[in-house]
């Protein structure tokens, strides 16, 4: 088990710029999810996907955010035309749902800045 | 939907002393599942306790324990014999039985010092 692993750690980016978050969560988990965190907050959901199927989103996450998560491994959050809004800790996290624990094991994110 | 709610943003503790975090929680749902997340700075989230609505007897982790009143909806989070490594925000967190479709709810965070 070697625990949710999220890639890059750190982006910076410029305005108008599209940029792309890899999550890899732990293998037998079936769920992953999305959450963004802004200074100051706790984590807000974005979305989650129960194999490859993506089953739930947010009204947080506009049309300019779309999430992947090709053949139930890992998982893609990209954000087109960033805004300095978009500034934030994205952070992911998987769980194995067939165990009814609903325990989530985060990984230790990806902190965007938009410049 | 569900709100969560921690009025403590920030706690002081002495080395060695307890500490209660306090939480309370907007529900609709009778079943639920409730939780005390710790993030250390710069460092990721880690689970620190779990409640399951549906029992009375209240968790206890170590030198972690909760006080889950669920008439009252509140889950309070009581670290005995602080150490300086407890040092961290700490996120009250809830998610129904539905599966977590909406993911899970969390608190605006606690951040607790230890001071030595």
């Amino acid at each position: 088990d070697t625990g949710v692993s999220q890639d890059p750690r750190h982006k910076i980016t410029k305005r108008g710029q599209n940029v792309t978050f890899r999550c890899d969560p732990i293998s037998e988990h079936n769920r992953l999810y999305w959450y963004r965190q802004t200074l100051g907050q706790g984590p807000e959901f974005l979305t989650y996907f129960q194999n490859e199927a993506q089953l739930e989103k947010s009204r947080l996450l506009s049309d300019r955010f779309s999430a992947e998560r090709p053949k139930g491994s890992f998982s893609t959050l990209e954000i087109q035309r960033t805004e300095q809004g978009d500034s934030a800790m994205y952070l992911c996290a998987s769980t194995d749902f067939r165990g009814l624990s609903y325990e989530q094991y985060f990984g230790p994110g990806t902190r965007l800045t938009v410049t | 939907a569900q709100t969560v709610t921690q009025s403590q943003p920030e706690m002081s503790v002495q080395e060695a002393e307890t500490v209660t975090l306090s939480c309370t929680y907007d529900t609709s749902e009778s079943d639920y599942y409730l939780f005390w997340y710790k993030q250390p700075p710069s460092r990721q989230m880690i689970l620190v306790i779990r409640q399951e609505a549906y029992k009375q007897q209240n968790a206890t982790e170590n030198r972690f324990s909760v006080n889950f009143q669920k008439a009252a909806k509140s889950f309070s989070l009581k670290i005995s014999d602080s150490q300086l490594g407890d040092a961290a925000m700490y996120f009250c967190a809830y998610t129904d039985s539905g599966g977590g479709a909406d993911g899970l709810t969390f608190g605006k965070g606690t951040h607790l010092i230890i001071q030595p």
